[in-house]
């Protein structure tokens, strides 16, 4: 079992620019959870997703914030433009689709937006 | 409003006591419990889970948790803590949802053990 990878690990880039975070749900599981973790606002959950299908995108920030699944392997999170505020440690999770099931979580992408 | 909480910020203990960091929680229905851990530069980590039956659950590292249906409670024990327990702590509740189920995390604990 080789867990949720994500990638990059970090990365460092300027105002303005797009980043997009990819994320790898371990084989099997049905569910997928992009969440924020910052020291001010702790961990934030972003977006779920059952199935491929988006179930809650309530706490995405704003527009520039985007997500897609278009298999059951592979998740990207967008942010286009960036800015210095989402600088902040992204989580993927992803899990079997029943209540009682815990979350896998990947090691995260440390995102630093200059 | 469904919530979880949890009351201390940090906790501090000497190693080999006993220590107990605590959550509690505001939820309609009957929820499924978790606590998680966190080592700097990583995900969180599953501990243990509280579904149903026995309210002394068993899980990972030495950790225990109580289930107190009566005070709404879930707090993580473990007898004798050791320094390499020093990290953070995640409290969760998990409940049914439209479309599937919804996660609800406490704001996390800070555990420092002392040598």
């Amino acid at each position: 079992d080789a867990g949720v990878i994500q990638s990059p690990r970090h990365e460092v880039t300027e105002m303005g620019q797009e980043v997009t975070l990819r994320c790898k749900p371990i084989s099997g599981h049905n569910s997928l959870f992009w969440y924020r973790q910052t020291m001010m606002r702790g961990l934030e959950l972003l977006i779920y997703f059952n199935n491929n299908v988006p179930i809650d995108d309530s706490g995405m920030p704003e527009d520039r914030f985007s997500a897609k699944m278009p298999n059951a392997s592979f998740s990207t999170l967008k942010i286009q433009p960036s800015e210095p505020r989402d600088s902040a440690v992204y989580f993927c999770a992803s899990s079997f689709s029943t209540v009682g099931q815990p979350q896998h979580f990947g090691d995260g992408t440390r995102l630093s937006i200059l | 409003a469904q919530s979880v909480a949890q009351p201390e910020d940090q906790v501090n203990v000497a190693e080999g006591n006993p220590l107990t960091v605590k959550c509690t929680y505001s939820v309609s229905g009957n929820p499924y419990l978790f606590w998680y851990v966190q080592y700097p530069n990583r995900g969180l980590q599953f501990l243990l889970k509280y579904i149903t039956g026995d309210n002394l659950v068993k899980g990972s590292y030495g950790f225990e948790a109580e289930f107190n249906k009566s005070q709404t409670s879930f707090h993580l024990k473990k007898p004798s803590a050791l320094v390499s327990d020093s990290a953070l702590y995640f409290c969760a509740v998990s409940l049914s949802n439209t479309g599937g189920f919804k996660t609800i995390f406490g704001a996390g604990t800070r555990l420092f053990v002392k040598a």
